[in-house]
């Protein structure tokens, strides 16, 4: 089975700009939270959606947005992206609802902002 | 609040001998627990994960975690480190519904030869 799957890997973007990241899940995953990585907070938790559905939300700004389509694929938004938006940002999947189902992460997109 | 606290930064150990990595967590309910290992440039790896029953879980890679509900801790440990577990340790609490994780600050680990 092929695992969680993030494009693309690295990003560089200015001040202003907007930028969009992909996420396959695993096969038959019907769950993905997205996070961001960054060395002075550590990893957060952005969101999470299931079936389409946004069920949890971090504390980060509005700027920042995502969706799920019906193949279960997600997609992160920040808009205005501004230099403290630097970070690795990683996807995970899991299986279905609850906090005790385990997320497998995929590798992260490195997003720089100039 | 839900919080995860590790309390080491960097720990340093020799190639050979055990290492213990701390993990203390606040969570009002029956906590889930996870232990996560990253390398550098990479996405996070489950090591080993504690739901219920059995208070001394094993996981990959040689290893293994105690959970103490009294102490609210949960270590992950293993008796004996490799060169190739230098690397980045991250304990995390599954936060109920809506699959939130929360993590702590993360413990690097170095192996001296």
């Amino acid at each position: 089975k092929a695992g969680v799957t993030q494009t693309p890997r690295y990003l560089i973007k200015t001040r202003g700009q907007q930028v969009t990241l992909s996420c396959s899940p695993i096969s038959g995953h019907r769950s993905v939270s997205w996070y961001q990585q960054t060395p002075g907070q550590g990893l957060q938790f952005l969101f999470e959606y299931f079936s389409e559905t946004q069920r949890n939300k971090g504390n980060f700004p509005g700027r920042f947005s995502g969706r799920q389509f019906s193949n279960s694929r997600s997609e992160m938004n920040v808009s205005t992206l501004e230099l403290g938006d630097s970070a690795l940002y990683l996807c995970a999947s899991s299986s279905g609802q609850g906090g005790g189902n385990i997320q497998y992460f995929g590798a992260g997109t490195r997003l720089s902002v100039l | 609040a839900q919080s995860v606290t590790q309390p080491d930064i960097h720990i340093t150990v020799s190639e050979g001998a055990s290492l213990e990595l701390r993990c203390n967590y606040s969570y009002g309910a029956t906590p889930y627990l996870f232990w996560y290992v990253q390398s550098p440039g990479q996405g996070l790896q489950l090591l080993l994960k504690y739901f219920s029953g059995d208070t001394l879980v094993q996981g990959i890679k040689g290893f293994e975690a105690e959970f103490k509900r009294s102490q609210s801790s949960f270590n992950l440990r293993k008796p004996s480190v490799h060169w190739s577990d230098a690397a980045e340790y991250f304990c995390a609490v599954g936060a109920g519904q809506g699959g939130k994780l929360i993590f702590g600050q993360g413990t690097e680990l170095s192996v001296k030869p």
